[in-house]
């Protein structure tokens, strides 16, 4: 049983659109809320990540929203390129243990 | 810096044999993980370990052995091989030396397919 769940698994998106990827979580200890992006062949690397005693987070074009009542939090990417093209996880993690949770996955293709 | 180096990149293994993957890091990080990465199951961890001494066990544990015993070297033992353990291996670093609400720094990963 997942206990991060993200959707969608993936996702076409033209170029200039906004790309939406969202993730739901059940650990209510979870609070700390990374998203990572992955290449192909590459490993995963930070991308933003955000603390629950904040909503919103921007980075350039991309942004996390945050619902801690609903326990869901999203990734935006706006003005989606073609070289956003890529595998992106949501995770989460509670300060008081010591592993990061990651959901499945949503491969992201922007299409010139 | 080299960041997190795994070796090797790709592994073919019969059922029942057994391999070391290797992971290093040059950061100084306390803190090292294995993880295995399957399509549309995310990344799981496997085991991980907060310092030289010290490891632990994560989400999908069996199968696999681990050791730490210098701060660098981080490396994943498969005992007896199996179809179900073909997957992409990632070993991943943080500075954090408890919680991780830190950067994660990834290898590029050893794709094993097991026969």
């Amino acid at each position: 049983q997942q206990q991060v769940k993200q959707s969608p698994q993936s996702l076409i998106v033209q170029k200039g659109g906004i790309s939406i990827i969202n993730c739901a979580y059940e650990n209510t200890a979870f609070d700390y809320f990374p998203w990572y992006q992955q290449f192909p062949g590459k490993g995963p690397a930070l991308l933003i990540a955000i603390r629950p005693d904040v909503s919103e987070k921007k980075e350039g074009r991309f942004t996390i929203s945050f619902n801690k009542s609903a326990k869901q939090f999203s990734l935006h990417i706006m003005d989606s390129q073609p070289g956003d093209s890529a595998t992106y996880f949501c995770a989460a993690s509670s300060n008081a243990g010591n592993m990061l949770t990651f959901g499945g996955g949503t491969r992201l293709m922007v299409k010139p | 810096n080299a960041g997190v180096t795994q070796t090797p990149k790709f592994q073919v293994l019969k059922t029942g044999q057994s391999m070391t993957l290797q992971c290093a890091q040059d950061m100084n990080h306390e803190y090292m993980s294995w993880y295995r990465q399957d399509p549309g199951m995310g990344l799981r961890l496997i085991h991980y370990s907060v310092g030289a001494g010290i490891t632990d066990q994560g989400e999908v544990p069996n199968g696999y052995n681990v050791s730490r015993s210098t701060t660098e070297d981080f490396p994943l033992r498969l005992l007896s091989a199996a179809p179900s353990q073909t997957s992409v291996y990632f070993c991943a670093s943080s500075y954090q030396s408890r919680g991780v609400d830190g950067e994660l720094f990834f290898g590029e990963g050893s794709r094993l397919t097991v026969l």
